[in-house]
């Protein structure tokens, strides 16, 4: 199965400000998936980032707040801009896989996470 | 839309029970996953299984596409199976697919 490296694997900011999150995958994928868990909750897809093409953001999500890069087929990046205390949460990478071969999983496989506190 | 729903929502097991945690869902989908979350916060995959039964040491998962729910069942647990399990079943979204997600199962073992 793919390899996932995320960075940073957690930091505290100041309100006002932003940061940048990457992800960069040890094989080559089509789609790339960012997703927040807020404390507590479960997972919400931020937005699907193509190589490229223009993300496609989900419902109450926007690019001005949330920029995503995705300059070729194994990074990505994602911006958390003009930061809030509400924007504190748990940010993941995701790539999906071919199921290959016998004992293949398959599937969604994600990275370690960000874990963001603003202060 | 569809609906992803998972019991119990807490379980608390002394170590070398076994539990079983269900997932229904409310419409076809394409395909489901199991992810366990460890205390870390790192999602694994556990298993990727549209139907049958697939088994993983002393995990096995079960669906039954046609009744809408899946089942994940847990083994002699240990304190490390300590997380919250997470059921997504895989649905067409457009030109693309996407995960929807139930809430999860969070599992204490205790030694």
């Amino acid at each position: 199965s793919a390899v996932i490296s995320q960075k940073p694997s957690r930091d505290i900011c100041q309100r006002g400000t932003s940061l940048t999150i990457q992800c960069q995958v040890d094989s080559q994928v089509t789609m790339m998936f960012w997703y927040r868990q807020q404390p507590g909750q479960s997972l919400t897809l931020i937005a699907t980032a193509n190589q490229g093409s223009e993300a496609t953001y989900e419902s109450g999500f926007v690019i001005d707040k949330f920029p995503i890069s995705r300059p070729n087929l194994t990074f990505s990046t994602l911006t958390v801009s003009n930061m809030s205390p509400e924007d504190s949460s748990i940010y993941l990478c995701s790539v999906v896989l071919p199921k290959s071969g016998q004992g293949g999983l398959g599937g969604y496989t994600f990275g370690s996470g960000t874990r963001l506190t603003v202060v | 839309g569809i609906q992803v729903e998972q019991s119990p929502p807490d379980l608390i097991l002394q170590e070398g029970a076994n539990s079983t945690l269900r997932c229904n869902f409310s419409d076809s989908v394409n395909n489901l996953q199991w992810f366990h979350q460890n205390p870390w916060g790192q999602l694994i995959n556990l298993f990727y299984i549209p139907s049958g039964t697939k088994q993983n040491g002393r995990l096995s998962a079960t669906t039954v596409a046609t009744e809408r729910y899946s089942l994940l069942y847990i083994s002699s647990s240990q304190t490390t199976d300590s997380g919250v399990y997470f059921c997504a079943v895989l649905i067409n979204a457009g030109n693309n697919r996407k995960l929807i997600w139930g809430l999860g199962t969070s599992l204490a073992v205790n030694p």
